[in-house]
This record gives structure tokens, sequence and C-alpha cells, in this order.
């Protein structure tokens, strides 16, 4: 049951340029998002949430914003850098679950070329 | 360093064999997940414990099992290994919920030969 879908697999843009990374996720109870980068031989690190009370929370060159009535959240770069190219993991959760636990998308590979 | 130590992080073995996973969580975290990344299958949910008790169970298979011990820290044991079994391993630990995200390890990539 894959709550957290990201229909991306993968996304290429050139440098400079904004990248823009969809998710949708279907469980209603969901009330915060994240998303996580992960690089090669590395675990996934932290990027950026933004809970259910928000439509758009920014930090630096990255902006999530999520569209509730959709059910849709997307993760934008601008501008995209080289060293942004990783694949990007977006994630939902609900805080009031007594599991606590997140779900996950599949993952989109973003490559950045210069 | 995320502070979630991960060992080994690599290791080969036969089909048929049988390996343990470790996994310490950051300093003070009650919560351990466990995941496994297959090529292009994203980050699959095996199991969750919560200071020594499992907590929930995703899609982990009755050949994998796994424990936390009173020091917190997670073993993931894997036996009667098959070829798809290879794949990344991570482990993740939070407080007590997820309610702030995890903080992942760097993962134990196994390699079934």
């Amino acid at each position: 049951d894959q709550q957290v879908k990201q229909n991306s697999p993968s996304l290429s843009v050139q440098e400079g340029r904004i990248s823009i990374l969809n998710c949708d996720y279907t469980n209603s109870m969901f009330d915060y998002f994240l998303w996580y980068k992960k690089y090669p031989a590395e675990g996934p690190t932290f990027l950026i949430s933004i809970s259910s009370i928000k439509d758009k929370n920014e930090d630096g060159r990255f902006t999530v914003f999520l569209n509730k009535s959709a059910k849709h959240l997307s993760l934008h770069i601008v501008p995209s850098q080289p060293g942004d190219s990783a694949v990007y993991f977006c994630a939902g959760g609900d805080r009031g679950s007594t599991l606590g636990r997140l779900y996950f998308g599949r993952g989109t590979q973003l490559t950045v070329w210069p | 360093d995320s502070g979630v130590t991960q060992t080994p992080k690599h290791l080969i073995t036969a089909t048929g064999q049988r390996v343990t996973l470790r996994c310490s969580p950051r300093s003070g975290d009650l919560s351990v997940y466990w995941y496994q990344q297959s090529l292009d299958q994203g980050l699959q949910f095996l199991i969750q414990y919560y200071n020594g008790e499992e907590r929930a169970k995703g899609n982990i298979l009755e050949r994998f099992s796994a424990q936390q011990f009173p020091d917190l820290h997670s073993e993931l044991n894997l036996s009667s290994l098959e070829l798809g079994d290879s794949a990344l391993y991570f482990c993740a630990s939070t407080p007590d919920t997820a309610r702030y995200g995890y903080t992942f390890g760097s993962g134990t990539r196994l390699t079934v030969v």
C-alpha cells in the first residue's frame, strides 16, 4: 500500500534552472511531510518539512508547497546546482499516531547538469 | 556523522547464510526503524522498535527478525539468504515517534552471491 507516491523516477535539469519534484499522498491523516535527500553510499538526510497547517515552507534555495485538497506536495529548488544531484524522497506522517512512523515514496533521482 | 551508527558498512555473503546487521541509535533516541532499499524500490519499511519492544511491522519476511536490546541498540537478523535480499539496509532513530522526522544511519550494503 503505497501511501506516498513519487511518479517521476528521474528528473534532469540544467544548472541555474528550477527543479520541481512532485509527490502525492493518499492518507488524509497525514499532518506533516518531509523531504529527504540521499547521495550514493550515504543514508538519507533531512532537507525540509512542512506541517499540514501551512501551504508553503521555505529554506534558502528549497521551498516545499502543500496542496491539501489535491493531496499533493512539491519541492522547488532554485537555482539548481550540480551538488543537488541526488535521490529525493518524499515522506508523510501522522503526528497523532502512536506508531509514529513515516511513509516514503520511491524517490526521484535529480540530475543537475552544468 | 548523524549519530546513528550502523555496522558493518558492507557485507558479502553466500546464499543460504545468516547475517546480523547492527544499529546504535542516536543518544537519547528510544525508537529504531529498519528499512530496506532495493534497486528502484525506494525505502521499504521493515520493522520498528520502541524502548525494547516491537511497535510496528511492515513488509518484513519471516526469514528476517529483529530485536532491540536494553542499551537500545538494535540488530536485524537475516537468514536463509537469497540473491534478492541484496540491498541497502538502513536504520533510523527518533526520540519517540517520528513527529520531527528520522535520523538515518549510513546503511549496510548487503550483497548475496
